[in-house]
This record gives structure tokens, sequence and C-alpha cells, in this order.
């Protein structure tokens, strides 16, 4: 089973300001099938990006992902009010397809 | 417009069973495999089972192996999960959701979600 694991847990930032979530998995992710996914309160979770750096349908361009193999980067360059959510990724490579515990992401 | 509607859930006792069915519509639904990931009160997400498209190939997370069955009725646009042997720690909101392509792939579309509570 792969394990992911995010990083920082919370990240509190400025609206403007850029965040950086990472994913980090125990074995190299093939064909970097790796996703993010947005959940905001109360709400079923959103794709942002899959195959590591593919924007998802509908998203804005602030949200990019990137990296390869282990290591894997989800960025929102300027942080808008409404992208207060907790931040997951998930890797679809080899069953059991397994997600990260969440980055939590407040708005200052 | 993709739309995935779950329903079944439900309060039931530790060893009780429950099936969860998700309706779901505005695409072709035999083309795609799809999912059930569940989320525990407060906790992450947790992949649970998922399905290809002709129903021929199943997954399982170990902990629900041997207790839960997924399957999918392609004629009838409906995906399935069939909960035996429940126990307190399954206790979640399960969503449906649809993999990118007929064997798999990223979940594009959630429906939003059923809520099991397993409980004396």
């Amino acid at each position: 089973e792969i394990v992911l694991t995010q990083s920082p847990g919370t990240l509190s930032l400025s609206p403007g300001e850029r965040a950086t979530l990472s994913c980090r998995a125990s074995q190299s992710v093939s064909s970097n099938y790796l996703a993010w996914y947005q959940q905001k309160v109360g709400q079923a979770p959103r794709l942002l990006s899959y195959g590591a750096s593919y924007r998802a349908t509908g998203i804005p361009d602030r949200f990019s992902g990137s990296g390869s193999g282990t290591d894997f980067t989800l960025t929102i360059s300027r942080l808008e009010p409404e992208d207060l959510a907790v931040y997951f990724c998930q890797q679809y490579s080899s069953s059991p397809w397994t997600f990260g515990q969440g980055t939590k992401v407040e708005i200052k | 417009e993709v739309q995935l509607l779950e329903s079944g859930g439900g309060l039931v006792q530790p060893g009780g069973s429950l099936r969860l069915s998700c309706a779901a519509s505005g695409f072709t639904f035999s083309s795609y495999a799809m999912n059930w990931v569940r989320q525990a009160p407060g906790k992450g997400l947790e992949w649970v089972s998922g399905i290809n498209s002709s129903g021929g190939r199943t997954y399982y997370a170990d902990s629900v192996k041997g207790r839960f069955t997924i399957f999918r009725g392609n004629s009838e646009n409906t995906l399935f999960l069939q909960m035996n042997s429940l126990r307190a720690e399954d206790t979640a909101v399960y969503y449906c959701a649809r993999a990118g392509g007929p064997g798999g792939g990223a979940t594009d579309y959630w429906g939003q979600g059923t809520l099991v509570t397993v409980s004396s």
C-alpha cells in the first residue's frame, strides 16, 4: 500500500499570498497518477488536479499541481478567501487507492 | 450535467447490514469505473471500493474486504455497495464517485454522500 503524507497539517496565510502544499509518497507513484482535491466544510470533495499536473475542468489557473515519483506539490498562487478548505492528495496508480491525511488552509 | 445521488444510509446495529445505492445521470454510466469513498466524522477521506466499467473487476480496501461487496447495474445506471457485518468504525459519510475512465482514474465527480451510523 502506498502511504501518502501531507504537510503541513495547517497553513494559515493572508489573501493574495502563495500557498504551497506537499504530498510525499512512501513509494513511487507510477505514471504520476496523483490527484488533488479540495473539500469545503459540509461539501463533497472537488477534483482540482490529476496526473500530477493537469488542471481539472473549471478550476481557476491559480491552482497548479506539480511533481513526480514520490514528491508532489499543489500551489495556490494567490489565495482567495473562498480557498478556505481542506486539501487532499490521492494516488490512483495501485490498489488500494490511498489518500493523504489532508492539509487545512486557513485565511487570515 | 453529471449527477450522482446516493441513498440507503441510516442507523444500523453492529453486525447488521445495509445496501447503499447511487443513481447516476448525465453521462454514459457504462463507460466509467466507479468508486465508493467514505469519511468518518471529522476525519479524512478513505477509499473503500472500486469497480471497472463492465463490473468485471472489483477492488476493496483491506478494512472492508470480505464484508462489503460492490456491484453495478449498467442498464439501471446504478452503483451499489452491500455492507455486511457492520462495525462501529464503519460509521461515516459514504460518497459515490466517478473515476475518469473505464478502468479507473482520478475521481472527477462526487455525490453529496449518505450517512451510515453503526451503533447499538
